[in-house]
């Protein structure tokens, strides 16, 4: 199967600088997503990167390598509120419709 | 603009009991998908249903089944339910078949099977 990988929990200080990395195998999709998912709620999407190159959207970005099959998420000026789990997701090409998703990273951000 | 809207938003079965999730998608939208989401673990895929068809199937034995009215409304049956059914069940809407880009989801049915 194509698997996804991410690390399981990070810890960061309000208002520094997380990257949230998300490696998965370099045939497997065509696209890859980040979500947001405080516990409990539905996950909320982020961002969306199909090309290799960085996204920006605010304090978020989003990186993408086709080629090494790695993708990560920046958050910039955290706060407390960006506590939440962060899920990477990749979506096959042409005719499969189902997004495969990491475990999620956990992210902490204390005072 | 209502969202993804689901029922019941908690449950609890037992063993062996058949339960019926309901999703209804955000207005105007033709596709529905269900994910199950383990505690712990991110969400995975069930199925898919576009116009009323099932677009895709995920890797769940045939005790999970669902079906897509009219009405772009969905329901996901599961019968004879395992302790390992226990979960977040979330549906997601989007406008058209594969556009993960513009899926929304629900905030889901929490499923406890004792």
């Amino acid at each position: 199967g194509q698997n996804i990988d991410q690390p399981t929990e990070m810890t960061a200080t309000e208002g520094a600088i997380v990257q949230i990395n998300c490696t998965y195998q370099t045939s497997g999709f065509n696209g890859l997503f980040w979500y947001q998912q405080h516990a409990g709620e539905a996950p909320t999407f982020l961002s969306y990167n199909v090309l290799d190159g960085l996204e920006e959207k605010g304090r978020f970005s989003s990186f993408l390598s086709r080629s090494k099959g790695y993708s990560y998420l920046l958050l910039k000026e955290l706060q407390m509120k960006d506590s939440a789990s962060y899920l990477c997701a990749g979506m096959p090409g042409a005719g499969s419709y189902q997004l495969t998703f990491g475990k999620g990273t956990k992210l902490s951000v204390i005072p | 603009d209502a969202g993804v809207t689901q029922s019941p938003t908690h449950l609890i079965k037992t063993r062996g009991q058949q339960v019926t999730l309901r999703c209804s998608p955000i207005s105007g939208h033709k596709s529905v998908s269900w994910y199950q989401q383990v505690l712990g673990q991110g969400p995975q895929f069930i199925f898919q249903y576009y116009e009323k068809e099932e677009r895709g199937r995920g890797n769940f034995p045939d005790r999970f089944s669902a079906r897509q009215f009219p009405n772009y409304s969905s329901e996901l049956n599961v019968n004879a339910l395992l302790l390992g059914d226990s979960a977040l069940y979330l549906c997601a809407s989007s406008p058209r078949a594969g556009t993960g880009v513009e899926n929304t989801f629900g905030s889901g049915t929490r499923l406890t099977v004792v």
